[in-house]
């Protein structure tokens, strides 16, 4: 294990459910990240935080919306969300963002499927 | 524009043979390379980083080298086993201020028996 849980590991969804995604770290990290990782397509940042504070977010719709109460956990919120939407949704940590040899420890992602 | 290919898409080996990965990069300034290893199912995890200097680099079977001239890196196993089958993703850091990774897309190796 990486350090880094995700939950749920799997989500099934209409396209008018709302849900979230939970992803906690126990490596005493400062930054955060989501990632989509479709079939086929290399990963694509969402967002960044470093120090509970957002510091990218990559032209993500908003029907995504991340929250960040402390640099231990990090939310993804999903509101009428499209089937082009399912992918696996992967969090990260790192110690902080702008390191050189930063390495980003991911969790095993949550599979979701819009329906 | 950054970008970092990876080839092949997919590759399939038979058991305890060697196999050898590629990714070209096209991202500047360039900081460190990084490869990782997804099994199905999980997150990606870290093989081995390169920087600049760095020619070659070793972890078990796994031994990645860099061309920073060409902008070329590879991943050679040695003596596959099952237990590599997996997606093995090049990143690339950039050398500025946002020290930013730009992905490649994947290989995707099934080792069989």
């Amino acid at each position: 294990e990486t350090g880094v849980t995700q939950t749920p590991r799997h989500l099934v969804m209409g396209m008018t459910n709302k849900k979230s995604l939970k992803c906690e770290q126990h490596l005493g990290h400062n930054a955060m990240y989501w990632y989509k990782q479709s079939a086929k397509k290399p990963l694509e940042l969402m967002f960044v935080y470093n120090f509970k504070e957002q510091t990218e977010n990559n032209s993500v719709p908003s029907r995504f919306s991340p929250e960040c109460p402390n640099s231990s956990h990090l939310f993804l919120h999903l509101h009428t969300l499209q089937p082009e939407d399912s992918a696996l949704y992967l969090c990260a940590s790192s110690q902080e963002i702008g390191m050189r040899n930063n390495e980003q420890f991911f969790g095993p992602g949550t599979r979701l499927t819009v329906l | 524009k950054n970008q970092v290919e990876q080839s092949p898409q997919s590759l399939i080996i038979l058991e305890g043979k060697n196999c050898t990965l590629q990714c070209n990069y096209t991202v500047s300034p360039f900081s460190n390379l990084r490869w990782y290893k997804q099994d199905t199912g999980r997150g990606p995890v870290s093989l081995t980083i390169m920087t600049f200097s760095e020619n070659t680099k070793s972890n078990g079977r796994y031994t990645a080298t860099l061309d920073a001239d060409t902008k070329q890196s590879s991943l050679h196993i040695t003596a596959s086993q099952l237990s590599d089958s997996a997606s093995y993703i090049c990143v690339v850091r950039t050398n500025n201020a946002g020290n930013m990774l730009t992905f490649g897309g994947g290989t995707r190796l099934m080792v069989k028996p």
